[in-house]
């Protein structure tokens, strides 16, 4: 079974900083890749699909890029809002495997 | 509006069976692959089992493989979780969620349950 390896497993950051997590599949999955957001004590949320499409309502400063086995989730400008956690998803075939999960924090 | 309730988890002993259950409504439940994801207590995501459309393929983790069973009634919009000889690592909030349909434009889940939590313990 394909792994996905996220890194790092938790970062802090200021507001207004430009953010980066990385994930990366063990074999190619070309651009199957969704992220999700995950604050606490709420359900996973998704953010963007296809590796790089943002899904409907989420803001523009969420991006995504990569392909094949290498894939990035980049916050532009860190707000106070975005406090949660991040996991990866592959979905090019079952297992439908998630990433360990970034928490990112506000220093 | 679209929604998943989730329902069925409790309390188990180890090797015992539970039910979970997950009303659709809002949507075309019969038109969407459906999941279980499930999130043990402070730990990450876990994908748990897929159900197509007509409920005519199935996949799942090996970590539930031959324990569990995903299932579906879409003249109930409804979706549900058969879970037998269970065990102490299956403790966790369990999810329903809609699973979009996977192209090369298209894929993620999108709507998740409330997530109804499931306790494994003498």
């Amino acid at each position: 079974d394909i792994q996905m390896t996220q890194s790092p497993s938790s970062l802090s950051a200021s507001v207004g900083d430009r953010v980066t997590i990385t994930c990366r599949a063990s074999q190619d999955i070309s651009n199957y890749l969704a992220w999700y957001q995950q604050k606490p004590g709420k359900v996973p949320q998704l953010l963007i699909y296809a590796a790089s499409t943002l899904h409907s309502g989420v803001p523009s400063r969420f991006s995504g890029s990569g392909s094949r086995t290498d894939f990035t989730l980049t916050i532009s400008s860190l707000q106070p809002e975005d406090v949660a956690t991040y996991f990866c998803q592959k979905y090019d075939s079952a297992p439908d495997t998630f990433g360990g999960g970034t928490k990112v924090e506000i220093e | 509006e679209v929604q998943l309730v989730d329902s069925g988890g409790g309390l188990v002993q180890p090797g015992g069976s539970l039910r979970l259950s997950c009303a659709a409504s809002g949507f075309s439940f019969s038109t969407y692959w459906m999941s279980w994801v499930r999130q043990a207590p402070g730990k990450g995501l876990e994908w748990v089992a897929n159900i197509m459309q007509d409920g005519s393929q199935k996949y799942y983790a090996d970590s539930v493989k031959g324990r569990f069973t995903i299932s579906r009634d879409n003249a109930r919009n409804s979706l549900y979780l058969q879970m037998n000889s269970l065990r102490g690592e299956d403790t966790a909030r369990y999810h329903c969620a809609r699973v979009t349909e996977r192209t090369e434009t298209t894929g993620g889940t999108d709507v998740w349950g409330q997530g109804t939590t499931v306790t494994v313990s003498s």
